[in-house]
């Protein structure tokens, strides 16, 4: 069966500090992989999202970053945090097309909560 | 882009009651409609989703519409009960999935 990792579960960051939030896919190949953002009153913000490995699609300008070394491993990173970088991430994955027909489920895993201070 | 906007942010019912929460949506090329369902501290787990092609679709207790004329959606849920207390995220999408900023559930007994 499929299972995705996330980790760190929680963070707290001094403002201008790095990130790096990791998520891992196992049990399937070549996934779609998602990073969402929610913050309180904003819902899920998707931020960036990859159909491939090196293939990254960034749907929010921002100073965060993402990418895909490997094709169940996807990495959100920044060099500096801001105070409104603060917020609980989730990754996801989903199968994509299969047979010509996005299968759309999309499977969260259980989040990171990041305290910019 | 898509936009999905959803509505009421809060919802309170006593248990038994029915629970409606609506959504729009704004790219008229969208074609898959889920919705899911967030405990606290935990990431969103899908409940029910809807294609372009379907004008409703139920699943026990749980039933979602879609009026593709007018780019809305609505998520039905009846005779509620304390378990079903949750977020409730709908979403659109043709290539990744956008969500509405979520309606928080409370279901008392």
């Amino acid at each position: 069966s499929q299972t995705i990792h996330q980790w760190p579960a929680t963070l707290v960051q001094p403002v201008g500090s790095p990130l790096s939030l990791e998520c891992t896919v196992e049990g399937t190949s070549n996934p779609n992989l998602y990073w969402y953002r929610q913050a309180a009153g904003r819902g899920l913000q998707l931020l960036f999202y990859s159909v491939g490995i090196g293939q990254i699609s960034s749907e929010v300008p921002q100073n965060l970053s993402a990418s895909r070394p490997q094709d169940r491993q996807f990495i959100l990173s920044s060099k500096k945090l801001l105070l409104s970088d603060s917020g609980f991430y989730l990754c996801a994955w989903s199968v994509g097309y299969v047979a010509g027909v996005d299968t759309g489920e999309l499977f969260f895993g259980e989040g990171s909560r990041l305290t910019v201070l | 882009g898509e936009n999905v906007e959803q509505h009421p942010s809060t919802l309170s019912v006593q248990e038994g009651d029915s629970a409606v929460i609506k959504c729009t949506y704004s790219d008229s090329a969208s074609n898959y409609f889920p919705w899911y369902k967030q405990e606290l501290g935990k990431g969103p787990q899908l409940i029910i989703d809807i294609r372009s092609n379907v004008g409703e679709k139920k699943d026990q207790r749980i039933a979602v519409t879609l009026n593709k004329t007018a780019k809305h959606f609505s998520l039905h849920i009846t005779e509620t009960q304390p378990e079903d207390s949750a977020v409730y995220f709908c979403a659109a999408s043709q290539t990744a999935l956008i969500f509405g900023k979520g309606t928080t559930l409370s279901v008392s007994s």
